[in-house]
């Protein structure tokens, strides 16, 4: 199946730092990948639509300077937490789609294995 | 409203038992539908679409009610295994750009 990378697997940064997490499809082109954010005992929350070549699509209340996503390749995207806060401390998990154009309802997502951030 | 609702739980329920869960979604133009699991902080894992006519896969069925707006997530003899959080993830497929929903999940444990 379908391999989606994702790094660091966790990371520990003061307060006011940036911190970069990587998103890699090993094995197709993603020319969609999807960030997530999940707080303790709570689900998903889709932050943003990472679309290759343009620029993202952020959902509402999430704050584009702050989380800069870049996707620049068809098999690489990134997450920037830009001056990172305590409030930032998260578990965050990138997906992707396989496939390309607009057909395919069907199509299943692909999960990295997640980052989670921790913000003293 | 939330556009994909699910009971939290947790269900306790002892080996060997038939669970269901249900998912209900807003959309009514939504495409598609599938269960995940996720294990305690780990990366969920799809277990099964959802398709119009339902599914089967081994002890695991999922059933689509378009008409009600909702899906279903059948599991029988639960082993220990299956204790994890059941996530419904529902496409809405609007204007052409995928958007996965997801619920919040329900919490199964199952019990020795």
């Amino acid at each position: 199946g379908a391999v989606v990378s994702q790094h660091p697997s966790w990371v520990i940064c003061k307060s006011g730092t940036s911190v970069k997490i990587e998103c890699r499809s090993l094995d197709f082109q993603a020319t969609t990948m999807f960030w997530y954010r999940q707080f303790p005992k709570q689900s998903l929350m889709l932050m943003a639509t990472s679309n290759e070549g343009s620029k993202a699509t952020y959902e509402q209340g999430v704050e584009k300077d702050k989380f800069l996503i870049n996707h620049a390749s068809l098999t690489l995207s990134t997450l920037t937490v830009t001056s990172a806060h305590p409030e930032d401390s998260s578990f965050y998990i990138c997906s992707a789609r396989p496939g390309q154009g607009a057909g395919g309802t069907n199509e299943k997502l692909f999960f990295g294995s997640g980052t989670q951030l921790s913000v003293l | 409203r939330k556009e994909v609702e699910q009971d939290p739980g947790p269900f306790n329920v002892p080996e060997g038992a038939t669970v269901a869960f249900n998912c209900t979604y807003s959309n009514s133009a939504s495409q598609s539908f599938f269960w995940y699991r996720q294990d305690c902080r780990k990366e969920p894992k799809l277990l099964m679409s959802v398709y119009s006519s339902g599914n089967e896969d081994g002890r695991f069925t999922a059933q689509l009610n378009r008409a009600s707006q909702y899906i279903s997530l059948l599991i029988r003899d639960s082993k220990l295994s299956d204790s994890a959080t059941y996530l419904c993830v529902v496409n809405p497929w609007a204007s052409g750009t995928y958007k996965y929903i997801f619920g919040t999940g329900t919490r199964l444990k199952v019990l020795a």
